[in-house]
């Protein structure tokens, strides 16, 4: 079974633009999840998106917004860059059945915005 | 508001060590506690920790979890430089919300 992929691996955006980047899950999983990871705040959650609807979400300003399709691929977007926007994204998929679930993380997008 | 918090932040020790990760937390919340190692890119999973006590073990790593003092400890014995990583602690919440994470630990193991 494939794992999770994300594209584009690598990004270098500047300051103003917008940016969208894409997470494809593992067949069959239907939640998504998305997190930033930078040096000084380790990994934070931005939101999770299950059967095309956002379910729950971060403490994230409004520029960053995602959506899903019906195949559970998801995409997030960026926008207005600012420098502090420069992470690794990373997304997760489950199953997201009844009981306790395991994420599986995909490679992340590394982001520059300069 | 609910915190992880990992300690040390980075660790680094020589190939044969046992080195002890410490997760702590505070939570409004609590379902289980989740280990992953982060290599290059994605974490992977290591342990699911749900009940006080038990130990979880696999290979070389082992991990516990005291919901009575809201801590978990990962365990590498006879560390390899292939264990080098960040550590991620995590702590679900019941129902579908998300994981709060810990900001790691770095380990360097060196030969």
């Amino acid at each position: 079974k494939a794992g999770v992929t994300q594209t584009p691996r690598y990004l270098i955006k500047t300051r103003g633009q917008q940016v969208t980047l894409s997470c494809s899950p593992i067949s069959g999983h239907r939640s998504v999840s998305w997190y930033q990871q930078t040096p000084g705040q380790g990994l934070q959650f931005l939101f999770e998106y299950f059967s095309e609807t956002q379910r729950n979400k971060g403490n994230f300003p409004g520029r960053f917004s995602g959506r899903q399709f019906s195949n559970s691929r998801s995409e997030m977007n960026v926008s207005t860059l600012e420098l502090g926007d420069s992470a690794l994204y990373l997304c997760a998929s489950s199953l997201q059945l009844a009981g306790i679930d395991e994420q599986y993380f995909g490679p992340g997008t590394r982001l520059t915005v300069t | 508001e609910d915190k992880v918090v990992q300690s040390p932040l980075s660790l680094v020790v020589h190939e044969g060590d046992t080195v002890t990760l410490n997760c702590s937390y505070e939570v409004t919340n609590f379902r289980s506690l989740l280990w992953y190692k982060q290599e290059k890119k994605a974490p992977t999973f290591l342990f699911m920790l749900t009940s006080s006590g038990i130990e979880k073990k696999s290979g070389r790593l082992s991990s516990i979890l005291d919901k009575k003092e809201l801590f978990s400890i990962l365990n590498i014995t006879a560390t390899q430089t292939g264990d080098s990583a960040i550590y991620l602690c995590a702590v679900e919440h019941p129902g579908n919300t998300p994981l709060v994470f810990g900001k790691g630990t770095r380990l360097s193991v060196i030969a």
